[in-house]
């Protein structure tokens, strides 16, 4: 079965401590993989694509790297305004688009 | 302001009412997308089109669901006998080629 999953599922850092979120996915046919960050009650920003192995992308304190199994999403030194949760989806097949249920990041200050 | 845009932000409902939400996509991104999300889960694929054409649905979107996008522009999402299951966050997402823009939501209450 088509899977996407995300782990932990919540995370709380202190302000500095960087760390890394996992996405594992059981697709076939990956077309791309995508790093999305939602704040509470609005609806998900994009972050990054990856589309092959090996592949990495960075934008300020994040950066995106993918395998054939699965992808991660370093954090390095935090703040309080990176909590979030963070999302990931696969793009396979024909189109078909399958998110993970995210991760829960909490930065304390 | 160019992104995705959607209305209303919110909406209570009665069950058994109609209710209908608006998504206008970036101008030029010829792919829409409607999505449903509830709370602690990711956001689960209803529909898609290609310009105009619905090419995509999933099971998920029941007869009570309609959705359309009439000359390829914006998009309506109807959800008729309205149900307490219904409530939920809709969310639209529009593309060009692959990488999915999403718009703020439409937050459904159904009481």
């Amino acid at each position: 079965e088509d899977q996407v999953t995300q782990s932990p599922e919540a995370l709380r850092l202190q302000e500095g401590e960087s760390s890394s979120l996992n996405c594992s996915y059981t697709v076939s046919g990956l077309r791309g993989l995508f790093w999305y960050r939602q704040d509470p009650g609005k609806g998900p920003e994009f972050l990054f694509t990856l589309y092959s192995a090996g592949e990495e992308k960075e934008k300020e304190r994040l950066k995106a790297t993918l395998t054939k199994k699965e992808s991660f999403l370093h954090i390095t030194a935090p703040k309080p305004e990176d909590s979030a949760t963070y999302l990931c989806a696969v793009c396979y097949n024909n189109n078909d688009m399958r998110f993970g249920a995210g991760t829960r990041l909490t930065v304390k200050p | 302001d160019t992104g995705v845009s959607q209305d209303p932000r919110h909406k209570i409902t009665k069950r058994g009412q109609n209710v209908t939400f608006r998504c206008d996509p970036i101008s030029e991104h010829n792919r829409l997308y409607w999505y449903r999300q509830t709370l602690g889960q990711g956001p689960e694929f209803l529909t898609y089109f290609q310009n105009e054409a619905q090419l995509e649905k999933s099971r998920l979107l029941s007869d009570r669901f309609s959705a359309e996008r009439p000359k390829g522009s914006f998009s309506t999402l109807e959800i008729q006998r309205t149900e307490q299951g219904d409530s939920a966050m809709y969310l639209c997402a529009s593309s060009l080629i692959d990488t999915q823009y999403f718009g703020p939501g439409t937050r459904l209450t159904v009481l």
